[in-house]
């Protein structure tokens, strides 16, 4: 059974910074690894979708990278804003497994 | 191109009831698919389909239900509400199955029980 673990649970970064979020799953056959942002009561917003043949995607300040031979995806932030904070989860498996998200509070 | 639109947006039921909500995906994604949030769970998933068959079901008593109809919109219904199930409903739309596809999510229900 496949398991997703998103390590900080929480992270609060002073405005400018740059930061990594992480996203580890136990089993590597995977289809494709997608981030998304959720805003406090909203659904959920889809940052970037990497697809298993893929190393890593690039949207704007983001970047996220994929290893299926280490089970880990990382999620680069460059230059954060307050803008940024949110919860930020990774999905794998397609839809059904999700982590738990890591909290983002960039502060002004 | 029109997101996923999910009805109600929030809505006040006491244990007993039965709820049923609405989601409408993204014009030419077949494929939808189910959420619960809870703070204490998290996101969990209830059950996906695709083109009306159910292709996927989370780990959720039998009172959880759904459908899809051929314009590939979909219904959950939730039947003897009990407290524990006041969450975030939340649907996703895809192009295609066994996930493969990006997943587009809507705005969610938020359901209150009483």
């Amino acid at each position: 059974k496949q398991e997703v673990t998103q390590i900080p649970a929480a992270l609060s970064v002073p405005e400018g910074e740059n930061l990594v979020l992480n996203c580890s799953f136990t089993d590597s056959a995977i289809y494709n690894l997608q981030w998304f942002r959720q805003d406090p009561g909203k659904g959920l917003t889809s940052l970037l979708l990497i697809q298993s043949s893929q190393r890593e995607q690039t949207s704007g300040r983001l970047n996220a990278s994929l290893d299926k031979s280490s089970g880990r995806s990382t999620l680069y932030i460059a230059a954060s804003q307050p803008g940024d904070s949110a919860t930020y989860l990774c999905a794998v498996e397609g839809k059904s497994t999700f982590g738990d998200g890591t909290t983002l509070t960039v502060k002004p | 191109k029109a997101g996923v639109t999910q009805t109600p947006r929030y809505l006040i039921k006491t244990r007993g009831q039965q709820v049923t909500l609405s989601c409408s995906p993204i014009s030419g994604h077949r494929s939808v698919s189910w959420y619960q949030q809870t703070p204490g769970q998290g996101l969990q998933f209830l059950f996906e389909y695709f083109s009306e068959t159910q292709r996927n079901k989370g780990n959720f008593p039998g009172r959880f239900s759904g459908r899809q109809f051929s314009n590939s919109r979909s219904e959950m219904n939730v039947s003897t509400l009990e407290l524990g199930d006041s969450a975030l409903y939340l649907c996703a739309s895809s192009p295609g199955t066994s996930g493969t596809g990006e997943l587009f999510f809507g705005e969610g229900s938020r359901l209150t029980v009483l």
